[in-house]
């Protein structure tokens, strides 16, 4: 079974500037998210789809941040503008059932 | 919503020493309890999971328990070794909603 995608691995931007993140989920998940870990603490959900729609944004800043999970499978994920709080690793996740997820690699983020 | 607490924030043993990670949860209807081990730079992966008609779990030198009246659960891993020195978080779903803990730090000394 193939992975959870996501790209790109790394990006540097400077503040103010706009980034986005893409994931592509385990074939037949219903279930992605989005999570952001600064180091040194757990990963924090900033969104949930369930197919193309949205479950759980409560924590998403949404006056800079946007997801959209066109057709039910590949997620993007936008910072715009960023800012230099918003360096941390963003994890896209997937999952069939309430039976645990399977993480992607992870896009490292850093605003300078 | 959820809140999910762990302990301690770090942990160092000896190589061949037990180790226990414990967690606590707010909401009463969680019913889904996974663990999961982040060596650095890498993605978190499950190690070990427990629903919440199961009290204890055991897989090799991993173990999870679960005490549903108390809220908390267990992460207790015998035999440590080198390699087992990592990030692990614990986390607590109800319905695909899953909430991680802020994680502990475990160091195991050759």
């Amino acid at each position: 079974e193939a992975g959870v995608a996501q790209s790109p691995r790394y990006k540097i931007i400077e503040k103010r500037q706009s980034v986005a993140f893409w994931c592509n989920p385990i074939s037949g998940h219903a279930t992605l998210y989005w999570y952001q870990q600064i180091l040194g603490q757990g990963p924090k959900l900033l969104i949930q789809f369930q197919n193309n729609g949205v479950v759980d944004d409560s924590q998403l800043p949404k006056d800079r941040f946007s997801a959209e999970r066109l057709k039910g499978v590949d997620s993007t994920l936008k910072i715009q503008p960023a800012k230099l709080e918003d360096s941390a690793v963003y994890l896209c996740a997937s999952s069939s059932r309430n039976y645990g997820y399977t993480f992607g690699s992870g896009t490292r983020l850093t605003v300078v | 919503g959820e809140n999910v607490e762990q302990h301690p924030s770090t942990l160092s043993v000896q190589e061949g020493d037990s180790a226990v990670i414990k967690c606590t949860y707010s909401d009463s209807a969680s019913n889904y309890f996974p663990w999961y081990k982040q060596e650095l730079g890498k993605r978190p992966q499950l190690i070990i999971d427990i629903r919440s008609n199961v009290g204890e779990k055991k897989d090799q030198r991993i173990a999870v328990t679960l005490n549903k009246t108390a809220k908390h659960f267990s992460l207790h891993i015998t035999e440590t070794q080198p390699e087992d020195s990592a990030v692990y978080f614990c986390a607590a779903s109800l319905d695909n909603d899953m909430r991680f803990g802020a994680g502990t730090r475990l160091t195991v000394k050759p």
